[in-house]
């Protein structure tokens, strides 16, 4: 069975300081990982993916995440907050032998940027 | 929003009536997908399709149908909707099945059963 974790539901930091969103995924064998962004009444966009190669994967709007694969994470980081970035972010996950091409949701992180 | 409209943006229907919501895409991609948002539960797939007149059952199929007669429409019918129905719904495409390939999604739809 494949599940994502996001294991906090809201997230405040202070505008240039910078952020972590967490995520934890459970899968068999290796995982693809996504990182989508919804702003409200938007649908969800697509800021990056790991897929293989270097754990250090770099996305939209200077977003960035590392894959851990010892501790199954895939924590997504911005070094400078901006009030813009306020939004619900979304992990999630696909085995890489799976037959169907779903994602995995986490139920959301709400990130707030306080200026 | 990748080339992705839903249609309608917003509906309030009563228990035990019909609803379709309409998926339209202008980029020919081959793979479409409807999830529905529910807080707690993040997004979870309803139904996808891999072509015309191709379609298979997600996670969370019971009290859907879909249909694909065009490559660029996806249809999602609820046959007699409850108030469990009541969610947002996204569309999304991706070229191909590969695990690697990026899915991206609608703007929604916010149906609200009475």
């Amino acid at each position: 069975a494949q599940s994502v974790a996001q294991p906090e539901d809201q997230v405040n930091v202070a505008e240039g300081n910078p952020l972590t969103v967490k995520c934890t995924y459970s899968v068999s064998g290796n995982p693809y990982l996504f990182w989508y962004v919804q702003y409200p009444n938007r649908g969800l966009q697509f800021l990056l993916k790991y897929i293989t190669g270097d754990n250090l994967v770099k996305g939209s709007y200077g977003f960035e995440a590392e894959f851990n694969k010892s501790q199954t994470s895939f924590h997504l980081k911005k070094p400078s907050a901006l009030v813009s970035d306020s939004a619900l972010y979304f992990c999630a996950v696909r085995a890489r032998q799976t037959g169907a091409n779903n994602l995995f949701f986490g139920t959301g992180t709400r990130l707030t940027v306080i200026p | 929003d990748a080339g992705i409209t839903q249609s309608p943006r917003h509906k309030v229907t009563e228990t035990g009536t019909p609803v379709t919501l309409r998926c339209h895409q202008t980029e020919n991609h081959r793979y479409m997908y409807w999830y529905r948002q529910d807080p707690g539960h993040g997004l979870r797939l309803i139904h996808y399709s891999y072509g015309v007149k191709d379609t298979d059952k997600g996670e969370v199929s019971d009290g859907y149908s879909v249909s694909r007669s065009k490559t660029e429409d996806f249809l999602l019918t609820l046959e007699s909707a409850t108030s469990s129905q009541t969610s947002v719904y996204f569309c999304a495409i991706s070229l191909d099945r590969a695990g690697t390939d990026t899915q991206y999604f609608g703007p929604g739809t916010r149906l609200t059963v009475l």
